[in-house]
């Protein structure tokens, strides 16, 4: 167990619908990050926040979007599903300084759109 | 922008069989290096960095030295088991963004 806690394990919807996935992060870790995880662009980085406050933004879609709250977890919200937002949805999160430290990944999120 | 580059896999290696995945990078500034595994089914999970020039980073067998002058942190392990299939990410962190940016992988499977 990595400290990291993701929920829904897996998610199936269908394709226009809305679903939220969330992660709490390891205790004392202060930011939290989103990466998209697909077979054909490799780990995309989507967007992280820090203590509460949006911290830097990547390649998220606009019917993405995220927030982190006062207790630290944070959601991502997927809006308008597409077939091709089937993918493997990772949280990460890390203590301030991910430059010597790193990211502690949760287990994911499976999400498949049908 | 920055990047990193590995190897393209699969990579199929026999038990007790050297293991080199290499893994070069373009930053600016000085940016910290890791190496991160992927088991089947599982999370990313640090498997071992470095944040300076000529560090080495080392972790159950695995190494690999942050080389600046090659942009290189290729990982090396001198003796891979059947448990040390997985993906292998490289990465790196940089001071002009504020995430970790990974290479594409490298799947590794390690046979009898």
């Amino acid at each position: 167990d990595s400290g990291v806690t993701q929920t829904p394990k897996h998610l199936i919807t269908a394709t226009g619908q809305r679903v939220t996935l969330r992660c709490s992060p390891r205790s004392g870790d202060l930011s939290v990050y989103w990466y998209q995880q697909s077979l054909d662009q490799g780990l995309q980085f989507l967007i992280q926040y820090y203590n509460g406050e949006e911290r830097a933004k990547g390649n998220i879609l606009e019917r993405f979007s995220a927030q982190q709250f006062p207790d630290l977890h944070s959601e991502l919200n997927l809006s308008s599903l597409e077939l091709g937002d089937s993918a493997l949805y990772f949280c990460a999160s890390s203590r301030v300084s991910d430059r010597v430290y790193g990211y502690t990944f949760g287990s994911g999120t499976r999400l498949t759109v049908v | 922008g920055d990047s990193v580059t590995q190897m393209e896999g699969p990579v199929t290696l026999s038990e007790e069989a050297f293991l080199t995945i290499n893994c070069t990078y373009t930053a600016t500034g000085y940016p910290s290096l890791f190496w991160y595994v992927q088991y089947p089914g599982e999370g990313l999970q640090l498997l071992l960095k470095a944040t300076k020039a000529d560090d080495k980073g080392s972790n159950k067998g695995f190494e690999a030295t942050y080389r600046k002058e090659t942009t290189s942190f290729h990982l090396e392990k001198g003796s891979v088991q059947v448990s040390d299939s997985a993906v292998y990410f490289c990465a790196l962190s940089s001071p002009s963004q504020g995430n970790l940016i990974f290479g594409k992988g490298t799947k590794l499977s390690v046979k009898p």
